[in-house]
């Protein structure tokens, strides 16, 4: 059964910047690309971005262009997700989710979510 | 605003059956996967991508893809299925971005 554990909540100031990890365990790391989605309180779903297990290679929304950093450590089977320049609008909760072809592209598994607070 | 549009609120009687619909153009070319989310939880996947239900997930749940409108179906209403639930699709630029719908809150009188 795949998981994903999500780091610990975290409380930043403005222009700070915050970095969530991701650790996969039941399911080869290599298999699946992992994506990012926060939640702003109150609001929907948004994607960040992907990043490829095997290679590093990463895409994420035009939205987060220059402020968003994704990078994996495949020999601890961990993704990270690092958000710059942080303001009071990102504040969120951060999920990662395990994107699996076998089903349709779908987000099959997700981890617990990491809140993240920006306040002065 | 999202590329997928969905009512932000449906109500449902206990025991019936209603449909949350999910408009958008990525849905012409890939098939919507349907998320349940309920307050401080993650999300769960209910529906994939091949229009499948995972292991877990009651049968009460379907899923339709017709044109650039996508459904999901829930038979019987239960109390437990009071949720917000969201449509998500890969885009049609490609390169497996992905785009989520608005959401929909469902309540369950």
């Amino acid at each position: 059964q795949a998981q994903l554990v999500q780091s610990g909540a975290e409380v930043k100031k403005p222009g700070a910047s915050v970095k969530v990890s991701c650790k996969a365990s039941g399911y080869t790391f290599s298999d699946h690309f992992l994506h990012w989605v926060r939640q702003a309180p109150g609001q929907g779903l948004e994607w960040m971005g992907w990043i490829n297990p095997v290679s590093g290679d990463t895409k994420n929304a035009q939205k987060f262009q220059g402020r968003i950093s994704l990078t994996r450590d495949a020999s601890i089977s961990t993704v990270y997700m690092e958000l710059s320049s942080l303001t009071s609008d990102d504040t969120a909760v951060y999920y990662c989710a395990r994107y699996n072809g076998y089903v349709g592209y779908s987000m099959d598994s997700w981890g617990q979510g990491t809140p993240v607070t920006v306040s002065s | 605003s999202s590329e997928l549009t969905q009512d932000p609120a449906v109500s449902v009687a206990l025991g019936q059956t209603v449909r949350i619909t999910c408009q958008g153009d990525s849905l012409r070319t890939y098939d919507a996967s349907w998320y349940q989310q309920k307050p401080g939880q993650a999300p769960i996947l209910v529906i994939n991508g091949k229009n499948n239900r995972p292991s877990g997930i009651s049968d009460r749940f379907s899923g339709s893809n017709s044109g650039n409108t996508a459904s999901l179906a829930i038979t019987g209403a239960q109390a437990e299925d009071e949720a917000d639930y969201y449509c998500y699709s890969r885009h049609s630029s490609g390169d497996h971005v992905v785009v989520f719908g608005g959401g929909t809150r469902l309540t369950v009188l």
